[in-house]
This record gives C-alpha cells, sequence and structure tokens, in this order.
C-alpha cells in the first residue's frame, strides 16, 4: 500500500530557528511531491511541488528537497516567524489520478 | 486572479436531505478532485475527473455523486446525507492529471449531518 507518513505530529520552536520538516513515503516510483500550508478552518495553499526528476526547490525562505531512492523529502524553512506557525502538509502522486497526504505537521512558532 | 470557489462554506443539514456544494475554477483547468478531511484520517480523495463527461472513484467514494458537464465546475452531489458524511470537503484543480502540476484547493466546506 502506498503511504505518506509525516513525523513529527508537532512541532513548536522559539522565532527565528530554523524549521525542518520530514515525509516519508513507501513507493519511490513517483510523479512528483509537493508540499501544502494549512491554516486553521482554511483551505490548502500549494508551497512547493518537486517533479520526480528533481532534488529539490527553492521558494523564498522555503527549501524542498526529494530522494526518491530513500522514500524521503524534507521541507526547510529558514529563520521562522510567528506567521510560520500552520500545519504543514505532503502529498505525493503515486499515479495520475489524485494526491496522497500525508497526516501533516503542526508546527508553532513562539515569539 | 486563479482561484478555486466552494460554496457553501459552512453546512448544516439533518440526515436524507439532499444538497450539492459547488465548485468552480477560473483557470481552464482540465483535473478537477474532491477529498474529505477527517481529524486522524487525513485527506482522503472522493471522485476526481480528468476532463469535461470524465469522472471516476477515489478512494471513499460512496454516498456521494459528482458531473462535470462544464469544465470549470464539479459539484458534488450528496443525495441522502448521513452523520457519517459530516467532514471538511476541499474541492481541488490542476491544470493536467492528478499533480503533474501545482494543485489549487478552495477554501473547504465544512459540512454537519445531523
Amino acid at each position: 500500500k502506498q503511504e505518506v507518513t509525516q513525523i513529527p505530529a508537532a512541532l513548536s520552536v522559539p522565532e527565528g530557528e530554523n524549521l525542518v520538516l520530514n515525509c516519508s513515503f513507501t513507493d519511490s516510483a513517483i510523479y512528483n511531491l509537493q508540499w501544502f500550508r494549512q491554516d486553521p478552518g482554511k483551505g490548502l495553499t500549494s508551497l512547493l511541488l518537486i517533479q520526480s526528476s528533481q532534488r529539490e526547490q527553492t521558494s523564498g525562505r522555503l527549501n524542498a528537497s526529494l530522494d526518491k531512492s530513500s522514500g524521503r523529502s524534507t521541507l526547510y524553512i529558514a529563520a521562522s516567524q510567528p506567521g510560520d506557525s500552520a500545519t504543514y502538509l505532503c502529498a505525493v502522486t503515486f499515479d495520475d489520478y489524485k494526491l496522497s497526504f500525508g497526516a501533516g505537521t503542526t508546527v508553532t512558532v513562539r515569539a | 486572479e486563479a482561484q478555486v470557489t466552494q460554496n457553501p462554506r459552512y453546512l448544516i443539514t439533518v440526515t436524507g436531505k439532499k444538497l450539492t456544494v459547488t465548485c468552480s475554477q477560473n483557470m481552464n483547468h482540465e483535473y478537477m478532485s474532491w477529498y474529505r478531511q477527517d481529524p486522524g484520517l487525513g485527506l482522503r480523495q472522493i471522485y476526481y475527473s480528468m476532463n469535461v463527461e470524465v469522472t471516476d472513484k477515489g478512494d471513499v467514494p460512496e454516498g456521494y455523486k459528482v458531473s462535470r458537464k462544464e469544465k470549470r465546475n464539479f459539484p458534488l452531489i450528496l443525495e441522502s446525507p448521513s452523520p457519517n458524511q459530516t467532514s471538511l470537503y476541499f474541492c481541488a484543480s490542476s491544470l493536467y492529471k492528478a499533480g503533474n502540476t501545482e494543485a489549487f484547493f478552495g477554501q473547504g466546506t465544512r459540512l454537519t449531518v445531523v
């Protein structure tokens, strides 16, 4: 069964610290991987999309890496801010038809 | 502004009363899908559509129907809602296929069935 796992489920850091969020998946034959942000009561916002042929993607303070052979992706958020507090979801495309989501990591950045 | 719009945002209904949640996108995307999000279960796909008049079941289709008569619209229909369909629902779209390109999500519809 193709599964996506995110550990830890929750993370609390002081402002300014770098955030490291982990995502693992069971099948290395993926099309791509996306990181999303979800704020309470809100929809999902796409942060980064990494195609299967890529090793990493960067956008501002965000950097996501992809290692298909080990079934892992890591999202780095540099110099965290209270506004980064949210739930971060990893989604993997194993086929053309759906995104398979992890359960998410809820991040709290303390001022 | 590129967006996926769902309506209503909040809905409380009674068991058995048919309802429709609308979803519309303004990006000319071919692919659209519906997910439900439940505590402890994460997001699970209900139905998806690869294009007009092309729909198929996702992981949890029981109790739901969809239609795709126009490219921009993909309504979710609950013919006879039950309490176990109480959930947070999201509509999503992308240019082609499921995650081939960036996925855009609606703001969500919180449904309560009593």
